[in-house]
């Protein structure tokens, strides 16, 4: 069984530009999450998706974040206009119905330059 | 959210069990106790968890005080491989887990 994907594995851009995220969960796996860690800092929630709805979206640091998951099966997270806090290493995280182990992908490197 | 302290640090010898501590005296009724640990350059990777009673599973387990308010996860045979931080996190079953500062476990031969 594939794990949670995530990609690009890494993205270098400049302030100002855009980026999109995407992660692919466990197949079958109804609660998708976002999480990041910036450079020296814990690794922090940034929202939650039960299929394609929004559970919690208190982790989100901006508008300049949008994170989609149309037909509740892979999700965006774009980042538009990047700035240079916005690096870091960002996580997707899945998980079926009410079971508490959540499965983490590889993680995308983000840098803002 | 309740917040679970860890040491920062412990070391083991490879072959030898590992007890990680982990306080969380605020717990509430319906927190789950769970255990992550990160690999170096890898996301968080589940490990155990568990309510009330004590856990075992393939990779480790779990030591629940009775009144709740501490937990130990125990690692059998520490093996170079099992080098990681560990992350001791309180959360209810399909909501987002808190993460702390961990406890960075080193092993050596």
């Amino acid at each position: 069984e594939a794990g949670v994907t995530q990609f690009p594995s890494h993205s270098v851009i400049e302030k100002g530009q855009t980026v999109t995220l995407r992660c692919d969960p466990i197949s079958g796996h109804d609660n998708l999450y976002w999480y990041r860690r910036v450079m020296g800092k814990e690794i922090k929630f940034l929202l939650h998706f039960v299929k394609e709805s929004k559970q919690d979206e208190s982790g989100m640091p901006n508008n300049r974040f949008l994170a989609e998951r149309t037909g509740g099966t892979y999700s965006t997270l774009k980042v538009q206009p990047a700035e240079l806090e916005d690096s870091g290493v960002y996580f997707c995280a899945s998980s079926q119905g009410l079971r508490p182990e959540a499965f983490f992908g590889q993680g995308t490197r983000l840098t803002v330059v | 959210d309740a917040k679970t302290t860890q040491p920062n640090s412990m070391e083991s010898n490879e072959e030898e069990p590992v007890h990680l501590p982990c306080n969380h005296s605020t717990i509430s009724g319906t927190d789950y106790i769970h255990w992550y640990r990160q690999l170096p350059s890898q996301g968080p990777e589940y490990v155990i968890h568990g309510l009330t009673s004590n856990v075992n599973n393939r990779m480790a387990s779990l030591a629940i005080a009775e009144d709740r308010k501490s937990s130990t996860l125990i690692l059998h045979r520490a093996t170079l491989r099992d080098a990681a931080v560990y992350y001791c996190i309180l959360s209810m079953p399909a909501s987002k887990l808190t993460f702390g500062t961990g406890t960075r476990l080193q092993v050596t031969l």
